[in-house]
């Protein structure tokens, strides 16, 4: 059983669209979620914590759901920067000392 | 802004030689991660230090080694190089977890891409 599960993608979408990727993840004790991007042969990014309430930031809004155990990423306004891998991160336990269980990304790419 | 510096962004070793991999972090951080990433297989830890001289295994440990001697140097070591260790090798940092099991996120340096011939 997959601890964190992507769809693997590649979502392609026109500059403009609104795009939706979700994550679920097997441990209901997990505490911590991220979103990070990573670009093409580059290092992952951290892209936004993920809290219990939701949160925005700019286009991208982020959102928590325990009792199903996914979260989620919208990306309003698709630009063709946005184009990378979006990898969904969750912490191991509820106890660890820092270990996060990274999802094998979900592929966006924005086309003009 | 959180700086993870690793030693080389290209490297190539032959089989059987010993290779180093070193990463230095410049915030304190407790933690410490070296990550492999292969294509299909994502992000995969390799070894963790939550402190100086301390480490633990983590899912593909076998055929390396890490030593912790100072907080902010983490290094990566290929006991006996071989080609199926070809990879990008992505060390990380992080703040202590903050406590209720909440963990901080990791900050990655730019990889090194490791190839063994």
């Amino acid at each position: 059983r997959k601890e964190v599960e992507q769809d693997p993608g590649p979502f392609n979408v026109p500059e403009g669209a609104t795009v939706a990727f979700n994550c679920t993840y097997s441990n209901s004790a997990s505490q911590s979620f991220f979103w990070y991007r990573q670009d093409c042969r580059k290092e992952p990014k951290l892209l936004m914590s993920v809290y219990s309430s939701g949160n925005e930031d700019g286009r991208f809004t982020a959102q928590l759901n325990r009792a199903s155990q996914y979260i989620s990423l919208l990306i309003r306004d698709s630009k063709l920067s946005d184009s990378a891998t979006y990898l969904c991160v969750v912490n191991v336990d509820g106890g660890s000392q820092g270990n996060l269980i990274f999802g094998k990304g979900t592929k966006l790419s924005v086309k003009p | 802004d959180v700086k993870v510096t690793q030693s080389s962004r290209y490297l190539v070793k032959r089989t059987g030689e010993k290779v180093f991999l070193e990463c230095v972090q410049d915030m304190d951080h407790e933690n410490m991660f070296w990550y492999r990433q292969d294509p299909g297989l994502g992000l995969r830890l390799i070894y963790f230090s939550y402190d100086v001289k301390m480490k633990e295994k983590g899912d593909i440990p076998e055929g390396y080694s890490v030593s912790r001697e100072k907080k902010e140097r983490f290094s990566l070591i290929l006991e006996s190089a071989s080609t199926n260790q070809t990879s990008m090798y992505l060390c990380a940092s992080s703040l202590l977890t903050g406590g209720f099991g909440r963990n901080q996120p990791q900050h990655f340096g730019d990889g090194t891409r490791l190839s063994i011939l």
